[in-house]
């Protein structure tokens, strides 16, 4: 199975900063390569999906890129509603697999 | 208004069965593979299995291949994960989620909670 490696697992910012999370796959995955939020005691929601599209309804402050092996989202304002953890997902093969998540905290 | 409503979580002992459903509404359903992805307490997200549209083809994570079966009724809006052999490593909240082209896990449900415990 393909592994994901997010870094950092946690990260404290400040409302207002440029934030960047990065997740790995132990191999190359094209482009296929899912962003989820997910709010303490709510359903994961869908950010992006192949890389860098970015889904409807999310703001426009949200980004991805990568392809291959690695791959970033990038918030670049952060506001208070974004403080969350976030997961990636390859579905470039089954079984399909999370990275492990990191945690958004407000410093 | 797309929804997804899981039902069918509940404390059971090790070694029993439960079925999990999902059933959706405001789109239709017969066009969207569907999957099944848990969260065991405090940890991460784990997919679980993936059914397409017509019940072709069905995947499996390695954890619960053998165990769990994943099925639909097209009739019925339905999604369903039967559940046996159950351990207790398998306590989690379990999720429904549709996937709409290449928007994978686009709308999800709120969720329904296992609990495998003696």
């Amino acid at each position: 199975a393909i592994q994901l490696t997010q870094s950092p697992s946690s990260l404290s910012a400040s409302v207002g900063d440029r934030v960047t999370i990065t997740c790995r796959a132990s191999q190359g995955i094209r482009n296929d390569l899912v962003w989820f939020q997910q709010k303490p005691g709510k359903a994961p929601k869908l950010l992006i999906y192949v890389a860098s599209t970015l889904q409807s309804g999310v703001p426009s402050r949200f980004s991805g890129s990568g392809s291959g092996t690695d791959f970033t989202l990038t918030i670049s304002s952060l506001q208070p509603e974004d403080f969350a953890t976030y997961f990636c997902l390859q579905d470039y093969n089954y079984p399909y697999t999370f990275g492990q998540g990191t945690k958004l905290e407000i410093k | 208004e797309v929804q997804l409503v899981e039902s069918g979580g509940g404390l059971v002992k090790p070694g029993g069965s439960l079925r999990l459903s999902c059933v959706v509404s405001g789109f239709n359903f017969n066009y969207y593979s569907m999957n099944w992805v848990r969260q065991a307490p405090g940890k991460g997200l784990e997919w679980v299995s993936s059914i397409d549209s017509s019940s072709g083809y069905k995947y499996y994570a390695d954890s619960v291949k053998g165990r769990f079966t994943i099925s639909r009724d097209n009739a019925n809006n339905s999604l369903y994960l039967q559940m046996n052999s159950l351990r207790v490593e398998d306590t989690a909240i379990y999720y429904c989620a549709r996937d709409f082209a290449l928007a994978r896990m686009d709308v999800w449900g709120q969720g329904t909670t296992v609990t495998v415990s003696s």
